[in-house]
């Protein structure tokens, strides 16, 4: 089935930064964006940008560019995406998530998600 | 930034609708999409495409667009649908991704 597996928790300091990644089975990776949203503690759902496998090509909302780099590895069907000179604000869980449309017959609509990475950054 | 407003909470007793909105003005060009999101979980989408449900999700949830706004609609609401609900659109160019600061629904 389609699915998005993500890595494991991290904990980082103020400064450092974080390398998440999403490996995607089940559908042809290159076929669709993979965007990545946080949730940080008591906060809503924030997004990220998004990166287009097949040509590498990405967008990052205004308050993340230049911070924030997505990448993929077409590979081994795994996006990435890299937050540096973290700080606590940053604390949050990363989810990357997919939305699989048909463009013709038979048509389908499948949304899927990661469950999540929970990045800490405390000293 | 582009900005979808939502209001912070509902609530609602067991059998009765709930009703969620969610305004911004690229609404009227762009889709509107629901998320449901409960504590410790990935967001599931309830409605996509203003008023699509997605196999999977009980027929008691709809969705409807007018304008600058969508409407998420539960009726006959049930405990378990007690959750976070966040909106999610895009710009006028389609570009960028946004999402509703979320609403939380409280069944009584």
């Amino acid at each position: 089935q389609v699915q998005l597996l993500q890595s494991g928790a991290e904990v980082r300091k103020p400064g450092a930064s974080v390398k998440v990644s999403c490996k995607a089975s089940g559908y042809n990776f290159i076929d669709y964006y993979i965007h990545w949203v946080r949730q940080a503690p008591g906060q809503g759902l924030e997004w990220m940008g998004w990166i287009n496998p097949n040509s590498g090509a990405t967008e990052y909302a205004q308050k993340f560019q230049g911070r924030v780099t997505m990448t993929g590895d077409t590979s081994i069907s795994t996006a990435y995406m890299e937050v540096r000179s973290m700080t606590s604000d940053d604390t949050a869980t990363y989810y990357c998530h997919a939305v699989l449309e048909s463009t013709g017959t038979p048509y389908f609509y499948v949304d899927v998600w990661g469950k999540g990475t929970t990045v800490t950054v405390s000293s | 930034s582009y900005e979808l407003t939502q209001p912070p909470s509902v609530s609602v007793s067991p059998g009765q609708t709930a009703t969620i909105t969610c305004s911004g003005d690229a609404l009227s060009k762009q889709f509107g999409y629901w998320y449901q999101r409960k504590p410790g979980q990935a967001p599931v989408v309830v409605i996509y495409k203003d008023n699509e449900r997605p196999s999977g999700i009980p027929d008691r949830f709809s969705g409807s667009s007018s304008g600058t706004t969508v409407t998420l609609t539960i009726s006959g609401v049930q405990a378990e649908d007690e959750a976070e609900y966040h909106c999610q659109s895009a710009d006028i160019s389609g570009t960028y991704v946004t999402f509703g600061g979320g609403t939380r629904l409280t069944v009584l």
